[in-house]
């Protein structure tokens, strides 16, 4: 079954702007991490946000900031006033207890300028 | 700031010839990983290795696969058999201990098999 879904094939967002990638988990485990990776077209992985479920506030890391609904299931990413570099694939990733981190489909993300 | 080493950047390779592909993980991390991406597609796990055993595996990583820890540095990924399909690109990750810090990828290595 599907851990992580990202229901966004492809986004787009004016340059400036901000935006929400959305991602919604399935876990019975009560300790899990959720994690957020950026891969632009060269290929590397680029590791950008952590969510604890224990958690109390939503992380944030310069202009990314993860919007934590724990009740909902979902770790949605919000990159604040867009930049061409962003454009990019951006997967979200979960931790649980006892397996090893899994990835989402991902989202493409188009920003124009 | 350390990072996760790929050796070659890009393999080809004969259907059914073997391949290894290294990585030298970041030298204080504990735990070890190898994911697969096929071309446009999701980050898919294949294995964790901790403790010189594998800790988890997924159910790609099949009897046509092996890691291993030779020495005190690298971790490589064996493909014996080379399949069509195992056209991907590899990546190995590392991290540290503790649950909380996330996985660090090398660059990963694209693996062509003719």
């Amino acid at each position: 079954a599907q851990k992580i879904t990202q229901t966004q094939p492809g986004m787009f967002v004016q340059e400036k702007e901000a935006v929400t990638l959305d991602c919604t988990y399935d876990t019975s485990d009560p300790s899990y991490g959720l994690f957020w990776y950026k891969q632009p077209s060269s290929g590397e992985m680029i590791f950008l946000i952590y969510q604890g479920s224990y958690d109390q506030q939503n992380a944030t890391e310069g202009r990314y900031s993860l919007n934590f609904q724990k009740a909902r299931k979902s770790a949605n990413l919000v990159i604040s006033a867009s930049q061409l570099g962003d454009s990019a694939m951006y997967f979200c990733a979960m931790r649980e207890e006892n397996n090893d981190m899994r990835f989402g489909a991902g989202t493409r993300l188009t920003v124009k300028p | 700031e350390p990072e996760v080493t790929q050796t070659p950047s890009h393999q080809v390779t004969q259907m059914g010839q073997e391949v290894i592909l290294r990585c030298v993980p970041i030298s204080n991390h504990l735990y070890f990983y190898w994911y697969r991406q096929i071309l446009g597609q999701k980050v898919e796990f294949l294995v964790s290795f901790y403790n010189n055993e594998i800790s988890e595996k997924s159910e790609i990583f099949d009897d046509q696969f092996s890691v291993e820890r030779p020495d005190g540095s690298n971790f490589t990924l064996k493909i014996r058999s080379t399949k069509l399909e195992d056209s991907a690109m590899y990546f190995c990750a590392s991290r540290e201990d503790s649950r909380h810090q996330p996985q660090h990828f090398g660059d990963g290595t694209r693996l062509s098999i003719l």
